[in-house]
């Protein structure tokens, strides 16, 4: 059964571009959701979805959305790419989001120049 | 806010012996919780979940859970030194949300 997929895995980017990050969830599963991680500040949530619909977001600029396609693959954006950006960003597939038990993919390693 | 709590350690423990990590959290309504491990430039690995007070074991760890004292443990038996990771409790806060303690690091020496 194959995993959580992220891609790229790897990105640099400079101050004021963007960035559109993939995640591929768990088939079947159809929750995604998406996480910073740095070494400051460790894991904090971005948003989730959920058969196409944004169902939660945290306390993240507007700078940062997404979207969840039919077939539950979720893109991640960046836009107007800041130093503070640089982070791990991971997505993580659920069944159903609700107190299941959620997986990781190997994560996005962003560093912005 | 609904936080999880962990002390970042290190956590040093000797070859074979017990590791013990603890995680306090504030909801009480908080019904399950996730233990994850996570090798450094790593992503995060679920390897325990817990929803009911006491005990649950899978094969060397033991998750532990004290709703009343708002407490979760995971006890790591015959710790090895593939064990040495960081450790991150997590909780359910809303749908699809989870809330991470900053996590432990774990250091299991020869």
């Amino acid at each position: 059964k194959a995993g959580v997929t992220q891609t790229p895995r790897y990105l640099i980017k400079t101050r004021g571009q963007q960035v559109t990050l993939s995640c591929s969830p768990i088939s079947g599963h159809r929750s995604v959701s998406w996480y910073q991680q740095t070494p400051g500040q460790g894991l904090q949530f971005l948003f989730e979805y959920f058969s196409e619909t944004q169902r939660n977001k945290g306390n993240f600029p507007g700078r940062f959305s997404g979207r969840q396609f039919s077939n539950s693959r979720s893109e991640m954006n960046v836009s107007t790419l800041e130093l503070g950006d640089s982070a791990l960003y991971l997505c993580a597939s659920s069944l159903t989001g609700s107190s299941t038990e959620a997986f990781f993919g190997q994560g996005t390693r962003l560093t912005v120049v | 806010q609904k936080e999880v709590e962990q002390n970042s350690g290190p956590l040093s423990v000797p070859e074979g012996a017990i590791a013990s990590l603890n995680c306090t959290y504030s909801d009480r309504g908080s019904q399950s919780f996730f233990w994850y491990r996570q090798y450094s430039g790593k992503s995060p690995e679920l390897i325990m979940f817990i929803y009911s007070n006491g005990d649950k074991e899978d094969g060397r760890f033991t998750a532990q859970l004290n709703k009343a004292s708002q407490y979760v443990s995971l006890l790591i038996r015959d710790s090895q030194p593939s064990d040495s990771a960081t450790y991150l409790c997590a909780a359910p806060q809303d749908t699809g949300k989870l809330i991470f303690g900053q996590g432990t690091t774990l250091q299991v020496k020869p």
